[in-house]
């Protein structure tokens, strides 16, 4: 079985500062991690993923995150926070394509308000 | 352009009426799943299809039929919807191969059930 845990549900930034969003997970085979934002009233757009490889990961917006197998983290960040990162952000973790039809476990949400 | 399509887009009924979510994509997936979203639970999902006549649980399927008819079409049916199934549906396939397990949502489904 496999989970997410989004620490915070609801995060506040000043503009220009740093994000960071914490995601933990568990999983009980090689976890492909991935973080996906959404806009007020609309779908999902991927950020960030990551499979194999490279542990630091670069994504859309000027996000990036870390995937720390130690520690079962998964840490979004942006260095500097802009209006129009305000949306709720949802980190999940797979098994892979033949878990459940590829299911994705998605952690709780963090709803992002940005500060002027 | 790579697709996932969902209609209705926002939908409000009544307790008890049929209804049919249906989704389509346009990417000869093989994989495609259904999944609801609530306020601090984010999205579980309901049920998947490995292929064609070939569905199974997820972790939500009390209140939910799905069929795979065709490879394209996985349809979502509430055969007396309740007031607890209001919610976001999304719609989601994959493929394994070399997109390096790239999931596609649909837009997304506003269902209201009074």
């Amino acid at each position: 079985a496999q989970s997410v845990t989004q620490l915070g549900s609801h995060v506040s930034v000043s503009e220009g500062a740093l994000v960071l969003l914490r995601c933990n997970y568990s999983s009980s085979v090689p976890p492909y991690l991935f973080w996906y934002v959404q806009y007020p009233n609309q779908g999902l757009q991927l950020l960030l993923k990551y499979t194999t490889g490279a542990t630091l990961v670069k994504g859309i917006n000027g996000f990036e995150a870390e995937f720390k197998k130690s520690e079962t983290s998964f840490h979004l960040t942006k260095p500097s926070a802009h209006m129009s990162d305000a949306a709720e952000y949802f980190c999940a973790v797979s098994g892979g394509i033949k878990a459940a039809g590829n299911k994705l476990t998605f952690g709780g949400g963090t709803r992002v308000l940005v500060k002027p | 352009e790579a697709q996932v399509t969902q209609n209705p887009r926002y939908l409000i009924t009544v307790t008890g009426k049929k209804l049919t979510v249906t989704c389509s994509q346009n990417m000869n997936h093989e994989y495609m799943s259904w999944y609801r979203q609530d306020p601090g639970l984010g999205l579980r999902q309901i049920y998947y299809s490995m292929n064609v006549e070939v569905t199974d649980k997820g972790d939500v399927p009390e209140g939910y039929k799905v069929s795979r008819k065709e490879k394209r079409n996985f349809p979502l049916i509430l055969e007396s919807p309740s007031p607890n199934q209001t919610s976001l549906y999304f719609c989601a396939s994959s493929s394994h191969g070399v997109s390096g397990n790239t999931i596609y949502f649909g837009e997304g489904s506003w269902l209201t059930v009074v």
